[in-house]
C-alpha cells in the first residue's frame, strides 16, 4: 500500500522568499516519487521526480526536492519565490516498473498544497 | 509531438444524454489514464489501459464506459450521469505503466 501527507494545506510566501512545500510518503517498495503543479482550471504539469540514484532532484521553473529516505519525506523547495509560482502542488508517489502489487500503475496523491506569493 | 490532448474543454449534459470525451497523444506512451478531479480536491483514478487493455477499473460506475480505440486514442463515454458526477476529468499517459504520467488539460464537466 502506498500513500501520501503533504502538511499544510495553505502556505503563503513573500515574492522572494523560500518556498517549501513538505510531503511525507508510506510504501511498501521503493517509491517514485513525483510533484506536480497545477494552475487554475488546468491540468497537472509535472515538475520533477525522483526514481533511482541522486537524492537531490533538480525540476523545472527553479524547484528542487530531496529524497530522504530515513524521514520517508520529499519536500519540494525553490530559493525564491516568483507571483507566477502561486498555484496548487501536488506531491504523489507510485511504486516502480516491475514492483508489482494492488497499487501497480497507479499514483496516489497527497492532498494537494495551494501556495500563494504576496508581492 | 509531446503533449497530451483532450476535447472537448467544456460539456454540459442532461441526465439522459449520452456523450464522449477524447484524448490523444502521440509520444508513443503505452498506458493510458482517466482521473476525476473534484475541486479542491486530488485527481481520483478511474481507469488504467496498458497497451490498448484494461488493467485497472476503480470500481467506477458503469455509467462511464471507457475505451482504447488504439494505443494513441481513449475515449470515456458517458451515459445516464449524475450532477454528482460534474467534475474536471483529466486523461495523462505513461511510457508505460508506473512511468511518469504527462497530463492533458481536462475536459470542465457540468451534468444539469
Amino acid at each position: 500500500a502506498q500513500s501520501v501527507t503533504q502538511l499544510g494545506s495553505h502556505v503563503s510566501v513573500s515574492e522572494g522568499a523560500l518556498v517549501l512545500l513538505r510531503c511525507n510518503y508510506s510504501s511498501s517498495v521503493p517509491p517514485y516519487l513525483f510533484w506536480y503543479v497545477q494552475y487554475p482550471n488546468q491540468g497537472l504539469q509535472l515538475l520533477l521526480k525522483y526514481t533511482t540514484g541522486a537524492t537531490l532532484v533538480k525540476g523545472i521553473n527553479g524547484f528542487e526536492a530531496e529524497f530522504k529516505k530515513s524521514e520517508t519525506s520529499f519536500h519540494l523547495t525553490k530559493p525564491s519565490a516568483h507571483m507566477s509560482d502561486a498555484a496548487e502542488y501536488f506531491c504523489a508517489v507510485s511504486g516502480p516498473p516491475g514492483a508489482g502489487g494492488t497499487s501497480y500503475g497507479k499514483l496516489t496523491f497527497g492532498q494537494g498544497t495551494i501556495l500563494t506569493v504576496h508581492p | 509531438d509531446t503533449e497530451v490532448t483532450q476535447t472537448p474543454k467544456h460539456l454540459v449534459m442532461g441526465m439522459t444524454n449520452k456523450k464522449s470525451l477524447k484524448c490523444e497523444q502521440h509520444m508513443g506512451h503505452r498506458a493510458m489514464y482517466w482521473y476525476k478531479q473534484k475541486a479542491k480536491k486530488p485527481p481520483e483514478l478511474m481507469f488504467v489501459y496498458s497497451y490498448e487493455k484494461l488493467s485497472i477499473n476503480e470500481s467506477v460506475p458503469s455509467r462511464f464506459s471507457p475505451e482504447c480505440p488504439n494505443s494513441s486514442l481513449l475515449n470515456l463515454h458517458l451515459h445516464a450521469l449524475q450532477p454528482e458526477d460534474s467534475a474536471l476529468y483529466l486523461c495523462a499517459s505513461s511510457q508505460k505503466l508506473a512511468h511518469e504520467q504527462f497530463f492533458g488539460p481536462g475536459t470542465r464537466l457540468t451534468v444539469l
